[in-house]
């Protein structure tokens, strides 16, 4: 099945500064990699996706990047904000079985300090 | 919006305690979820549910069971709750689709076992 490994597990930049955090897959056959955000005592939301047919996807100050041969996907933040701060968490599908799922990665406690 | 609910935020039970997560979802969603959340362990599946009294185990079931009698609503039962059972429990919904495995989560609710 799917595994998900996720570096750093702790990243602190200061303010204004970019952030990347990597994950990588095992599945060669992975087709969907979402990125959730998690503050402080808040639900993980969806921050941004990317399919296996696009190498690049940007909203803003942050993108994700996919090298489908290394198998592996990376969140960049640019011009972090103190708002930034919070754990991220990485996931692909579990495509076996009779219905696929999301296997995440352990998160990054991603750290601004202003 | 998709409005995942789960019904307590914070619940304390006794070892041995028979115990009721709930969880609905207001969007007519196939597929519910439920994870465990510790620190440094990132968000585990513990059981899922792709249809109205189907489910299948995740990757850490033992000592879990669900419950799905109705679309909207996921349960989560701990048979007779142990202090190791103590954690953030998360709900999630998406839809039952090939290509979209976006998520959407509840607030979750910590239970503590005493």
């Amino acid at each position: 099945g799917e595994n998900v490994e996720q570096h750093p597990s702790t990243l602190s930049v200061q303010e204004g500064d970019s952030a990347v955090i990597k994950c990588t897959y095992s599945d060669s056959a992975s087709n969907y990699f979402p990125w959730y955000k998690q503050e402080l005592g808040k639900r993980p939301q969806l921050i941004i996706d990317i399919r296996s047919n696009v190498g690049e996807k940007k909203d803003q100050r942050i993108a994700v990047t996919l090298n489908k041969t290394a198998k592996h996907f990376s969140l960049h933040i640019t011009e972090t904000q103190p708002e930034d701060s919070a754990v991220y968490f990485c996931a692909a599908p579990h495509l076996g079985g009779s219905q696929g799922n999301l296997i995440f990665g352990k998160g990054t406690k991603l750290s601004v300090k202003p | 919006d998709v409005k995942v609910t789960q019904s307590s935020r914070y619940l304390v039970k006794r070892t041995g305690e028979k115990v009721f997560l709930e969880c609905v979802q207001d969007m007519d969603h196939e597929n519910m979820f439920w994870y465990r959340q510790d620190p440094g362990l990132g968000l585990r599946l513990i059981y899922f549910s792709y249809d109205v009294k189907m489910k299948e185990k995740g990757d850490i079931p033992e000592g879990y069971s669900v419950s799905r009698e109705k679309k909207e609503r996921f349960s989560l039962i701990l048979e007779s709750a142990s202090t190791n059972q103590t954690s953030m429990y998360l709900c999630a919904s998406s839809l039952r689709t090939e290509t979209n495995y976006g998520y959407t989560f509840g607030s979750g609710t910590r239970l503590t076992v005493v």
